[in-house]
């Protein structure tokens, strides 16, 4: 079976530029997350999805940050325009639903740098 | 609010050296604790979690991690580390109705033949 799935593995971008990130759950899993990795830190929590509605953004800077999950598969991550301090890591995650003991799988992640 | 501390941010073991990686929570409630892998260029990996019930729990790889509520710890051991442990380690808590995994800074854990 498939783990999360993640596109683009790398990306460089200049400042202001606009870029999205793709996330493909493991099949069957209602929940997705999006975690931001600094370097040096551990993830935290952007947005989470139930099926295709986003339960808990608060953690989002929507100023420049959008997200969606259409059709409550796959997942899109947008910044425009990224700033400098946009670089890190950014990492899906998806499980069976909200629950404690449903285990979270993560994909490789988006390693984003904004020069 | 939860919280995570991992006070370790790199330490160096010799191959088949046994390991000790810290991990100190705060949560209101039972904690339900998580210890994550993440191997360079790789996504994070489940290695245990502890629920309740038996304080001592066993993971993959041979892992195993010891939740001691007196202490508010949940520290993670191998009786012999492996080359292939290097890796970044990772104390989590379950956030509770947030449903997200509250992380810390994370451990970075070199092997030395």
């Amino acid at each position: 079976e498939a783990g999360v799935v993640q596109s683009p593995r790398y990306k460089i971008i200049e400042k202001k530029q606009p870029v999205a990130f793709w996330c493909n759950p493991i099949s069957g899993h209602n929940t997705l997350y999006w975690y931001l990795q600094n370097l040096g830190q551990g993830p935290e929590l952007l947005i989470r999805y139930e099926n295709e509605e986003a339960v808990d953004d608060s953690q989002l800077p929507k100023d420049r940050f959008s997200a969606e999950r259409l059709k409550g598969v796959d997942s899109t991550l947008k910044i425009q325009p990224a700033e400098l301090g946009d670089s890190a890591v950014y990492l899906c995650a998806s499980s069976l639903g909200l629950a404690e003991r449903n285990e979270q799988f993560f994909g490789p992640g988006t390693r984003l740098t904004v020069l | 609010a939860q919280s995570v501390t991992q006070p370790d941010i790199h330490i160096t073991v010799s191959e088949g050296a046994s390991l000790e990686l810290r991990c100190n929570y705060s949560y209101g409630a039972t904690p339900y604790l998580f210890w994550y892998v993440q191997s360079p260029g790789q996504g994070l990996q489940l290695l245990l979690k502890y629920f309740s019930g038996d304080t001592l729990v066993q993971g993959i790889k041979g892992f195993e991690a010891e939740f001691k509520r007196s202490q508010s710890s949940f520290n993670l051991r191998k009786p012999s580390v492996h080359w292939s442990d290097a890796a970044e380690y990772f104390c989590a808590v379950w956030g509770g109705s947030q449903g997200n995994l509250i992380f810390g800074k994370g451990t970075k854990l070199s092997v030395k033949p």
